[in-house]
């Protein structure tokens, strides 16, 4: 079955604490993104990915990190979380870049909700 | 399930009536335009896209119309089901940028 996976769906940490949250895709897509989603906005990109070892910032990229040195995937890095970064993340895929000028449908994983204390 | 929107707009419609979600989307210069539909718990769901050729596009149940002049989309859905209750937010794509996503719909759908 075609999809993106996240581990892991929920997770509750204190400020400061490394944490990873894995993404991973199945599609050979070489289009990845991760989104965070919070009450009243609409996603807002954090970091994108238009290949492997080719990553570059989004809207919100402060106190995140990311990293692809393989296609399928692409894991956030929150070095020191803070309590502004509690939210709903997702992951996405596609196969073709949206800047590409030939955007394609994104497939987004179940999402992880982050609460940071 | 967690709550993706505390303050959305909600259309409420009785079962097998139809839906109409809409969107007012920001840039003129976008030519991609995508609904996705967000159940409580899950991520979201891509329904039916439309590029900025066309006014409309039909899929199965559902329909996007585009109006580029007024900056609007909309979703309709035929024959709202229960299981069509979620959030519904469209996104819009502009040549060379990345999607920006609006805030979204809640439609609840009543018995």
């Amino acid at each position: 079955e075609a999809q993106v996976t996240q581990n892991p769906r929920y997770l509750i940490t204190v400020t400061g604490k490394k944490l990873t949250v894995t993404c991973s895709q199945n599609m050979n897509h070489e289009y990845m993104s991760w989104y965070r989603q919070d009450p009243g906005l609409g996603l807002r990109q954090i970091y994108y990915s238009m290949n492997v070892e080719a990553t570059d910032k989004g809207d919100v990229p402060e106190g995140y990190k990311v990293s692809r040195k393989e296609k399928r995937n692409f894991p956030l890095i929150l070095e020191s979380p803070s309590p502004n970064q509690t939210s709903l993340y997702f992951c996405a895929s596609s196969l073709s870049s949206p800047t590409s000028g030939f955007p394609d449908t994104q497939y987004f994983g179940p999402g992880t909700r982050l609460t940071v204390l | 399930g967690e709550s993706v929107g505390l303050h959305l707009p909600t259309l409420s419609v009785q079962e097998g009536d139809n839906s109409i979600i809409n969107c007012a989307y920001s840039n003129s210069a976008s030519d991609y335009f995508i609904w996705y539909k967000q159940e409580s718990g899950k991520g979201p769901q891509f329904i039916i896209d439309i590029r900025s050729n066309m006014d409309k596009r039909q899929g199965q149940r559902v329909t996007v119309l585009l109006n580029k002049t007024v900056k609007h989309l909309s979703l309709q859905i035929a024959a709202t089901q229960p299981g069509d209750s979620a959030v519904y937010f469209c996104a819009e794509n502009n040549y060379g940028q990345n999607f920006v996503f609006g805030p979204g719909t809640r439609l609840s759908v009543l018995p």
